[in-house]
C-alpha cells in the first residue's frame, strides 16, 4: 500500500547497533502501529500510538521505542540492536470508527 | 486477553479443490473480524472484514468467510483455489468500538497450490 510507506526495506547490522526503522502514511489517519512478524508466529504488536501525543505498549514492547514525530510519521528504534530481533516489521495505520488496518510493505531487518 | 486460533499451520490443494481455513478467537464481547492475505514478499492484504450485519461476507478475488457467534469462528472459504492463491492467510480480532486497538492476529495459515 504505497499510502504507508516503511524505510528501509532491508537493513543488516550488527549486534549492540542502534537503529531507527521510519513509517510515514498519506492517509490522515491518527493511529499508528508497529508489528513484527516470525515465522509461525504471526505478527505481534510492539506500540501502538493514537495521535502524536500517545504511546502505548504492546505485547512485546521491550528492547524497543517509538516516536510520534508527527501525525503522518511513527519510527521505531531499537537501542542495542540483538540477534533474536531479526524479523519483518511493519507499520499500519487505522482510521476512526470501524476501520480495517492498512499496512506498509514492511522492513526485513537481520541482527548478525 | 484476547487470542486468535488458526487451525492449520500449512495447508496443500491442487488447482480447483475446496478451501477452509479455521479461525477461532476467545474474547467475550463484541468483535470486529478480519482475514488478511500475503503474498510471497509482499506485505498484508485485506482480504474481508466482519463488522456485524450478514454473517457470511464477501472479500475479494472469491473468498468469503462465515461468523458463527455461538462457536467463536470465523472460517475462511473458497469454492475453487488457484495457483495465484499461494500465500499465507491471517486471520485477526479487534474488540468493536475501542479507539486505536490494536489487532491480535493468528499465527497464520500457509496456503500452497498446486497447478
Amino acid at each position: 500500500d504505497a499510502d504507508v510507506t516503511q524505510t528501509p526495506r532491508n537493513r543488516i547490522t550488527k549486534t549492540g547497533k542502534r537503529i531507527m526503522l521510519e513509517c510515514s502514511q498519506t492517509k490522515g489517519h491518527d493511529r499508528m502501529y508497529w508489528y513484527r512478524q516470525d515465522p509461525g508466529l504471526g505478527l505481534r504488536l510492539i506500540y501502538y500510538s493514537f495521535d502524536v501525543k500517545d504511546i502505548n505498549k504492546g505485547e512485546i514492547s521491550d528492547g524497543y521505542s517509538v516516536s510520534r514525530q508527527a501525525q503522518a510519521k511513527f519510527s521505531l528504534s531499537l537501542e542495542s540492536a540483538i540477534p533474536n530481533q531479526t524479523a519483518l516489521y511493519f507499520c499500519a495505520t487505522r482510521g476512526q470508527g470501524d476501520q480495517p488496518q492498512h499496512f506498509g510493505d514492511g522492513t526485513r531487518l537481520s541482527i548478525l | 486477553a484476547q487470542s486468535v486460533s488458526q487451525h492449520n499451520h500449512h495447508v496443500i490443494l491442487s488447482e480447483a479443490a475446496s478451501l477452509e481455513l479455521g479461525c477461532n478467537y476467545s474474547y467475550g464481547g463484541t468483535v470486529n473480524l478480519f482475514w488478511y492475505v500475503q503474498y510471497p514478499g509482499q506485505h498484508l492484504q485485506l482480504l474481508l472484514k466482519y463488522f456485524s450485519g450478514d454473517p457470511l461476507v464477501k472479500g475479494i478475488k472469491g473468498f468469503e468467510a462465515e461468523f458463527i457467534k455461538s462457536k467463536f469462528s470465523f472460517n475462511l472459504r473458497k469454492p475453487s483455489v488457484q495457483w495465484s492463491d499461494t500465500a499465507e492467510y491471517f486471520c485477526a480480532v479487534t474488540e468493536k468500538n475501542q479507539a486505536g486497538t490494536a489487532l491480535i492476529f493468528g499465527k497464520g495459515t500457509t496456503l500452497s497450490v498446486s497447478s
